[in-house]
């Protein structure tokens, strides 16, 4: 299978602890997306990157989360500290920077987080 | 990107057509129209988009009138398999893609 991959599909947590989500794009693609999703909501956007550089961050992202992606390939999330409000869907997406179609992006199946 | 506005939800039955419309008031002249499809537990899937008139692809159809000011996008003979969420995404060249709450689609036998 040539998608998006995240590991892991499902995670529960306690409050305070902290996770980390990994993400593997399409190879070929060049800029990576993190979002969040909450029941019943659309996708929120929380950040992006083009390679390895971080170009962009969403207000939604605090300061307990970082993303890296340390050589361009993979990605990872990290949230320290978590708390109940941040249960949600994880999705990950991957596209060509100099894709034909505008606005197309690969998502992956997302990662579920609970905290309880 | 400029914000649009869609059903919350729409019911169909197996084979019929069926239309979910968007209004998108603000569209700029650079934007484009973008559908995508959601399944339950599922990352979205990209559809078609379109800048003007009818696009066609092998999955929905996008009709585009000349102000722009909506879009219609065309699912023929729906099945089972169409329930999801469509989310209809306006904007040009961007890096972050921006959702509504989209359009529940519940297909019924």
């Amino acid at each position: 299978d040539t998608g998006v991959s995240q590991d892991p599909r499902h995670k529960i947590t306690k409050r305070g602890q902290n996770v980390t989500f990994r993400c593997d794009p399409i190879s070929e693609h060049n800029r990576l997306y993190w979002y969040r999703q909450t029941l019943g909501q659309g996708p929120e956007f929380l950040t992006y990157f083009q390679n390895e550089a971080q170009l962009e961050k969403s207000r939604l992202l605090s300061d307990r989360f970082s993303a890296e992606r340390p050589k361009g390939s993979f990605s990872t999330l990290e949230i320290q500290r978590t708390e109940q409000g941040d249960s949600a869907m994880y999705l990950c997406a991957s596209s060509q920077g100099l894709a034909r179609t505008y606005n197309e992006q690969f998502f992956g199946p997302g990662t579920r987080l609970t905290v309880l | 990107l400029a914000k649009t506005t869609q059903p919350i939800s729409m019911d169909s039955y197996e084979g019929q057509e069926v239309n979910i419309t968007c209004s998108h008031n603000n569209i700029a002249t650079n934007d484009y129209i973008t559908w995508y499809q959601q399944f339950p537990s599922q990352g979205p899937r990209f559809i078609i988009q379109g800048y003007k008139t009818k696009v066609t692809n092998e999955v929905a159809s996008l009709f585009i009138p000349a102000d722009r000011k909506s879009s219609t996008l065309s699912l023929p003979r729906v099945s089972l398999s169409d329930t999801a969420v469509y989310y209809c995404l306006v904007g040009g060249r961007t890096d972050k893609l921006i959702f509504g709450t989209g359009t529940r689609l519940q297909v019924f036998p």
